[in-house]
């Protein structure tokens, strides 16, 4: 059974730009059917997708912040939000997108048990 | 941007009773973009059902979706303990690629 970890440092300064990776065990990252996202979750509130790794496709909420980058040699995806404020403090959480053949949708079927991150001085 | 509106934003029942949960959708949707996720205290979301009514795997059948257009119903039968938790739509598709519901809260009374 796949599964993902996230990690990365749990504390980021303002202005500064948070590094978050994803290794993906148990399972390929290939393979036409899946691909794979960042979505974060505030203390107390709901969830926010971020963006989909390898591509351009973000959040536009987020304002050209975030770069999504995958290395499938590796199976590993990463993160990097820019000039973070502390509004960016959050659970992080990555996840896999699949997509069943023959159709056109998807879903998150598989996620990590997420990562807090608190942005502060 | 799709908006989803979930109701009720908190939901009190008991142990054995009924959960119908709802999740509305700012226009019209293909049900097949349309999916719900549980999420327990302190844990990852979990899938529960996908293209508005199939369960995911290793889901029960006291869990239910249904819907079309803008209206969506996740429906719990016999709740059990496990079953109190926060629960999420998802709508696929457009942008953002994928918009979430605020999350209704099912609480035991």
């Amino acid at each position: 059974q796949v599964q993902l970890q996230e990690s990365g440092p749990g504390l980021v300064k303002p202005s500064q730009t948070l590094s978050l990776t994803c290794t993906v065990s148990s399972g390929s990252m290939s393979g036409y059917s899946y691909s794979w996202s960042w979505i974060r979750q505030p203390a107390g509130k709901g969830l926010e997708w971020i963006g989909r790794a390898g591509s351009n496709n973000n959040n536009p909420s987020l304002k050209g912040r975030v770069t999504i980058s995958i290395d499938t040699s590796q199976n590993q995806f990463s993160l990097r939000l820019t000039s973070v404020t502390a509004a960016d403090t959050a659970v992080y959480y990555c996840a896999r997108e699949y997509k069943p053949l023959y159709y056109d949708y998807y879903y998150m079927d598989v996620w990590g048990k997420g990562t807090t991150v608190t942005v502060s001085s | 941007e799709i908006v989803l509106t979930q109701s009720p934003g908190t939901l009190s029942l008991s142990p054995g009773e009924r959960a119908t949960l709802s999740c509305r959708a700012s226009q019209s949707v293909s049900g097949d973009y349309l999916t719900w996720y549980q999420q327990r205290p302190g844990q990852a979301p979990r899938l529960l059902i996908y293209r508005t009514s199939t369960r995911a795997t290793g889901i029960v059948d006291r869990f239910s979706g249904s819907g079309s257009g803008t209206d969506f119903t996740l429906t719990i039968t016999r709740l059990e303990p496990e079953d109190f938790a926060v629960y999420y739509c998802q709508h696929y598709g457009g942008s953002p690629l994928y918009t979430f519901g605020q999350g209704t809260k099912l609480e035991i009374k």
